[in-house]
């Protein structure tokens, strides 16, 4: 079983629609995780920080289920722009410091 | 400008060269890593770096070497040993500890002919 998973997708989705991607991990010791966007050939630009009592900011939710071992990233009424792999990035745990393992991301693909 | 600078954004080598990638911060961040990525496949770590002047090996360190003699500064040399050296190479900055988040410079794209 891979350390990170997520489903490659694609996820093909219309304006404004909502939808939701799934992380599962699994060092239960992990203690920090991260949704990063990426567009195509460039670096991933941090979206949010997954906090253990969940976080939102404007249309995007992440949730962190501990005890299933996965973290979600919720997107609201998705804009052509939103359209982007999104990687999960989750901490190895352990020690004090961050080393993070990624998954191979999820490619959205929002349509007009 | 402030950030995280990587160069060259491309970079094209004879097999058999070592070459160096440049990756510098200005945000003050006290650790700092390199990555590698592949088609279809995550990140993943080569090196980091939580202080001056020590460094760690990540998963897949074989064939590459790195040094951080300062704070802003940490190259990357990929060496003749490292066998499929072609690649997405991502720098990244942060604060070290559990959970600091990680900032990426720009990348560079190494294509060995």
């Amino acid at each position: 079983r891979k350390e990170v998973e997520q489903d490659p997708g694609p996820f093909n989705v219309p304006e404004g629609a909502t939808v939701a991607f799934n992380c599962t991990y699994s060092n239960s010791a992990s203690q920090s995780f991260f949704w990063y966007r990426q567009d195509c050939r460039k670096e991933p630009k941090l979206l949010m920080s997954v906090y253990s009592s969940g976080n939102e900011d404007g249309r995007f939710t992440a949730q962190l289920n501990r005890a299933s071992q996965y973290i979600s990233l919720l997107i609201r009424d998705s804009k052509l722009s939103d359209s982007a792999t999104y990687l999960c990035a989750v901490n190895r745990g352990g020690g004090a410091t961050n080393k993070l393992i990624f998954g191979t991301g999820t490619l959205l693909a929002v349509q007009p | 400008d402030g950030g995280i600078t990587q160069s060259p954004k491309y970079l094209f080598r004879k097999e058999g060269q070592n070459v160096t990638l440049s990756c510098e911060q200005n945000l003050n961040h006290d650790a700092m890593y390199w990555y590698r990525q592949d088609p279809g496949q995550g990140l993943r770590l080569i090196y980091y770096s939580q202080i001056v002047n020590d460094f760690q090996k990540g998963d897949i360190a074989e064939g590459y070497s790195v040094s951080r003699e300062k704070k802003e500064s940490f190259p990357l040399t990929v060496t003749s040993a490292q066998k499929n050296p072609t690649a997405f190479y991502l720098c990244a900055a942060g604060g070290g500890f559990l959970d600091d988040e990680q900032f990426f410079g720009p990348g560079t794209r190494l294509t060995v002919l």
